[in-house]
């Protein structure tokens, strides 16, 4: 499968843990995108890489949210002291460039209890 | 005022209806507009991907783009209960920070057998 690839597919945490996802891009890809969907809502932009370079970050991104993609290969996002509002669909998409569209990845839905 | 504004649903048609989806954006900076299908806890998939004002047609599903009055539509002819879904409609601007896609609410499309 040449696709993006998201692992876990999901995930339940108790209020106040730390959880890391992961996003693996189609190999060519050197822009990464990561979003965050609630339920009956449409994605909303966290943050993006070109290449190993994270380029913007969105106001929804706190300090307890960080995103990392040290090789400019796969990257991890990762939410410390998780709250029942970070409860949602967390997204990864990937395309050649700003021009491209983006194809994203099957999500990891995360619950914190 | 959202920047992205999409019908609110959800709808249901009979099998064999034209279906017309629609969103407006107040953002002038959007030059990329995108159809994404969402199927229940899967990733947004891609259906139809246009650049600048007029019409694009692929099977069964046209995309309609009016920069002049910030419209778009999806037009589906002959649906089918297999399209059942969630479409998103998304956008993005040309470069760098405006490359990230900003999203519809989504609305719940049932195609009634």
């Amino acid at each position: 499968d040449t696709g993006v690839s998201q692992n876990p597919r999901h995930k339940i945490t108790k209020r106040g843990q730390n959880v890391t996802f992961r996003c693996d891009p189609i190999s060519e890809h050197n822009r990464l995108y990561w979003y965050r969907q609630t339920l009956g809502q449409g994605p909303e932009f966290l943050t993006y890489f070109q290449n190993e370079a994270q380029l913007e970050k969105s106001r929804l991104l706190s300090d307890r949210f960080s995103a990392e993609r040290p090789k400019g290969s796969f990257s991890t996002l990762e939410i410390q002291r998780t709250e029942q509002g970070d409860s949602a669909m967390y997204l990864c998409a990937s395309n050649k460039g700003g021009k491209e569209t983006q194809y994203f990845g099957p999500g990891t839905r995360l619950l914190v209890l | 005022q959202k920047e992205v504004e999409q019908d609110p649903g959800p709808l249901s048609v009979p099998e064999g209806a034209i279906v017309s989806l629609n969103c407006t954006y107040s953002n002038s900076a959007f030059q990329y507009f995108m159809w994404y299908r969402q199927y229940s806890r899967k990733g947004p998939e891609l259906l139809m991907y246009t650049y600048s004002s007029g019409n694009k047609e692929d099977g069964r599903f046209t995309a309609q783009v009016d920069k002049s009055s910030k419209y778009i539509s999806l037009f589906i002819r002959d649906s089918q209960p297999s399209d059942s879904a969630t479409y998103l409609c998304a956008m993005s601007g040309l470069t760098g920070a405006n490359s990230k896609l900003t999203f519809g609410k989504g609305i719940t499309l049932s195609v009634r057998p």
